[in-house]
């Protein structure tokens, strides 16, 4: 069937660094995809999301960039904090139901 | 206002009981979204419910059921349960035209022994 993954299970980053964090998604059909992070003991909370035509958006901080012709999405977050240290998931949106990859751990080194 | 909640937080049950959790979305959210977490399959959509009606459901067997009251309170229940339900249930709602900014509870975590 069709999934959502990410790259890479980990990601140190010092802090004051930029954090990028790829996902690579099967699904072509879908109409959103999105990012979500999860520290321990709390459900995830939503980032961003990015709309399947565009290919580039901006938050706080963070940015998504969405290739379609790889299938591929990246969050990008600037100057990561400790705070930022977190499980990251993309996912993907299609009938009202999220797909989720298996997340990115980012550990941020003081 | 008040986020997500889910009762109980922690639950402890043996092979063959069944469980029922609840789920109380952000007041005004009419979408409630049920996910099962787990350290080998992630997180997996279990169903997704508007206004009482399930819209989505996803590849689960048949002893994961749920509904949704007319308040948009949600309930699953899982029958027969076996050592490979133990895992953290996650209760999600957004607001109608937002279903990506889905708003998560703190999660039920269910052991089987």
């Amino acid at each position: 069937g069709e999934s959502v993954g990410l790259h890479l299970p980990t990601l140190s980053v010092q802090e004051g660094d930029n954090s990028i964090i790829n996902c690579a998604y099967s699904n072509s059909a879908s109409d959103y995809f999105i990012w979500y992070k999860q520290e321990s003991g709390k459900g995830p909370q939503f980032i961003i999301d990015i709309r399947s035509n565009m290919d580039k958006r901006q938050g706080q901080r963070v940015t998504v960039l969405l290739n379609k012709t790889v299938k591929h999405l990246s969050l990008q977050i600037a100057a990561t904090q400790p705070g930022d240290s977190a499980v990251y998931f993309c996912a993907e949106s299609n009938d009202y139901k999220l797909s989720f990859g298996a997340g990115t751990t980012v550990t941020v080194r003081a | 206002k008040a986020g997500v909640t889910q009762t109980p937080r922690y639950l402890i049950k043996t092979r063959g009981q069944q469980v029922t959790l609840s789920c109380s979305p952000i007041s005004g959210h009419r979408s409630v979204s049920w996910y099962q977490q787990t350290p080998g399959q992630g997180l997996q959509f279990l169903f997704e419910y508007f206004s009482e009606t399930q819209r989505n459901k996803g590849n689960f067997p048949g002893r994961f059921s749920g509904r949704q009251f007319s308040n948009s309170r949600s309930e699953m229940n899982v029958s027969t349960l076996e050592l490979g339900d133990s895992a953290l249930y996650l209760c999600a709602s957004s607001s109608p035209g937002s279903d990506n900014e889905q708003f998560f509870g703190p999660g039920t975590r269910l052991t089987v022994l």
